[in-house]
């Protein structure tokens, strides 16, 4: 049932470490994006993804590294993890690259860097 | 001017209020424009799109002023449930560009 699921929800880690977040949406979409939110409320887009191919990048560090194996999963490994790291971070999707259209998002996954 | 801004609030309302939120941004090539509501710790939800002409949806009415680069959404009679975070969203090109939000509660 659900349209676009993120795993984990939650993800506690030290840092210096690499971790995952893994997101697939069933929507049919052909874009899918990953945004940040951090402490202070702040949702700002990190990468967008239209069918399998990068087209935003939004001056986030190399440390971050999304991968999309199809158009229904967009992933994203953090190498070295900072405290700075620490927010939550959605997977969105949307019908087509076309800014009109309604976003979807996934429920979340809340990282903490110690 | 920030890209997309808005008053943080919170604004605190009793239940059958009206409520009115304003939002500027800075691009003015921007076209599209909406709402979306984020209820505490979960995801962002479109709420409604901002029509140049206003639009209405229920309780909600949301207007858009391109000479002043003005957004707004007015709540009537609020409802205890209406209490999230409303972010006014702006298109920037290929990408959406959100405000920190404004906070509603509403209290009984």
């Amino acid at each position: 049932d659900t349209a676009v699921s993120q795993t984990p929800k939650y993800l506690v880690t030290q840092m210096g470490n690499d971790k995952s977040i893994k997101c697939e949406q069933n929507l049919g979409h052909d874009t899918m994006y990953w945004y940040k939110q951090d402490s202070k409320k702040f949702l700002k887009i990190m990468f967008s993804y239209n069918n399998k191919e990068l087209i935003i990048n939004e001056t986030v560090p190399n440390r971050f590294s999304p991968k999309s194996p199809d158009k229904a999963h967009l992933n994203l490994h953090i190498n070295s993890l900072e405290l700075g790291d620490s927010a939550v971070y959605f997977c969105a999707s949307s019908k087509l690259l076309v800014s009109s259209y309604e976003q979807y998002f996934g429920p979340g996954t809340r990282l903490t860097v110690t | 001017r920030k890209e997309v801004e808005q008053d943080p609030g919170p604004f605190n309302v009793p239940e059958g209020a009206t409520v009115a939120f304003n939002c500027t941004y800075s691009n003015s090539a921007s076209q599209s424009f909406f709402w979306y509501r984020q209820d505490c710790r979960k995801e962002p939800k479109l709420l409604m799109s901002v029509y140049s002409s206003g639009n209405e949806d229920g309780r909600f009415t949301a207007q858009l002023n391109r000479a002043s680069q003005y957004i707004s959404l007015l709540i009537r009679d609020s409802k205890l449930s209406d209490s999230a975070t409303y972010l006014c969203v702006v298109e920037y090109g290929n990408k959406l560009v959100f405000g920190a939000g404004t906070i509603l509660r509403v209290k009984s």
